[in-house]
């Protein structure tokens, strides 16, 4: 069945340094890619997501680029603030086939400080 | 538009006894997700409902655990009897049909005693 293998964490770097977050994936098909973020004591929310091959996804300074060849989706900030103290899950869906069905990661958590 | 509602945002009960969560999706939303994080480990599907339907209930770990949407609106997961297993984070998530995107609630922390 599909998986998503995640770097553990915890993650703890100095405000202002380069994040990388590396994932993988096992999957049938073609499968989009998201990347989700939960800040403390808040439910999750979409970071960003690629549904296909070579697609970047980006937003607020985060970057994953869609690499088939590879099967990974890594997750890149370059300069990290406080702020982006909170757990990072990478997820695959096999899309409406599978009913839109979410697959994660084991989640990292990453700890900024200043 | 409201969020996605989920309530209560934490419970602590005995083991044995039963707990009923209760997940709100957004108005309009026919696609409803349960997931659940146990122990710090990956986040895993449970269920899918369209409208009232269950559409995919493969990941409901045992028959302890009931889910409903009663008249394609909101959801309830009940768990009777709770065991110490099923203790961590339950999330509900809803979208449109047709719609990529999910909205995930803030989930409820389960802790079985």
């Amino acid at each position: 069945g599909d998986s998503v293998t995640q770097m553990e964490g915890p993650v703890t770097l100095s405000e202002e340094a380069f994040l990388t977050i590396n994932c993988t994936y096992t999957a049938t098909g073609y499968p989009s890619l998201f990347w989700y973020v939960q800040y403390p004591g808040e439910g999750l929310q979409l970071l960003l997501k690629a549904t296909k091959a070579d697609d970047k996804g980006s937003n607020k300074g985060f970057e994953a680029t869609y690499r088939k060849e590879t099967t990974s989706f890594h997750l890149e900030k370059g300069s990290v603030q406080v702020s982006d103290s909170a757990v990072y899950f990478c997820a695959l869906s096999g899309g409406k086939a599978a009913g839109n069905k979410l697959t994660f990661g084991g989640g990292t958590r990453v700890l900024v400080k200043p | 538009e409201a969020g996605v509602t989920q309530f209560p945002s934490h419970s602590v009960i005995e083991k044995g006894q039963t707990v009923t969560l209760r997940c709100d999706p957004i108005s309009g939303h026919d696609n409803l997700y349960w997931y659940r994080r146990v122990m710090g480990k990956e986040i895993k599907f449970l269920l899918h409902f369209v409208k009232e339907s269950k559409q995919d209930e493969s990941g409901m770990p045992n028959n302890r655990f009931l889910a409903e949407r009663t008249g394609g609106t909101y959801s309830t997961l009940k768990v009777q009897p709770a065991e110490l297993e099923d203790s961590g984070v339950y999330f509900c998530a809803s979208s449109q049909v047709g719609f990529y995107g999910y909205t995930f609630g803030s989930g409820t922390r389960l802790t079985v005693v």
